[in-house]
């Protein structure tokens, strides 16, 4: 079974522009979940869709959105880059049924804000 | 805010056993306890999760002591390859996971 795949890896923008990132979960699992991590703050959530619907958001500024498709697969997009947002993103992927079990992470993007 | 308390970080003997400690004093009936690691630069990997028995998979072994208050994970032949940051989360069904900032194990050769 094909993990969780995140495109692209590598990323530089400059300050003020848009991003989109996107993730493919594993088949079959509905769930998908994006964090950001950066040296200062650590891992953080930013929000989790299921069945096409945000479900749970971290507390992060409305510059940050996502969406995920019919076929699970979703896309975040970053607004108005700041230099603060040069981070490593990552996405999670989990049956979403809430059933306790393991979620498993992509390689993630890292996006560099210039 | 992370509900666990982990060490910083630790040190542990290649071939030996490595036994991170995680306090979930707040934990509650319906939490499970889980476990992440992260390499350098990947993205975390799910290790083992429990709720009140002890577990062991391929990868480790999970002790929660009886009152849940607390969890020990046991990698039992640490390698180099260990080497990470381990994350102890408790979380409820597949909730999001909110990490705190784990324990950087280094393994000694």
């Amino acid at each position: 079974k094909a993990g969780v795949t995140q495109t692209p890896r590598y990323l530089i923008k400059t300050r003020g522009q848009q991003v989109t990132l996107s993730c493919s979960p594993i088949s079959g699992h509905r769930s998908v979940s994006w964090y950001q991590q950066t040296p200062g703050q650590g891992l953080q959530f930013l929000f989790e869709y299921f069945s096409e619907t945000q479900r749970n958001k971290g507390n992060f500024p409305g510059r940050f959105s996502g969406r995920q498709f019919s076929n699970s697969r979703s896309e975040m997009n970053v607004s108005t880059l700041e230099l603060g947002d040069s981070a490593l993103y990552l996405c999670a992927s989990s049956p979403g049924d809430w059933r306790p079990g393991e979620q498993y992470f992509g390689p993630g993007t890292r996006l560099t804000v210039t | 805010d992370a509900k666990t308390t982990q060490p910083p970080s630790m040190d542990c003997a290649e071939g030996r056993a490595a036994n991170l400690p995680c306090n979930h004093s707040t934990i509650s009936g319906n939490e499970y306890v889980y476990w992440y690691r992260q390499i350098h630069s990947q993205g975390p990997q799910y290790i083992i999760h429990g709720l009140k028995n002890n577990e062991t998979n391929e990868m480790a072994s999970l002790i929660i002591t009886e009152d849940r208050k607390s969890s020990t994970l046991i990698l039992p032949h640490a390698t180099l390859r260990d080497t990470a940051v381990y994350y102890c989360i408790v979380r409820v069904g597949d909730d999001k996971i909110i990490f705190g900032k784990g324990t950087r194990l280094h393994i000694l050769p």
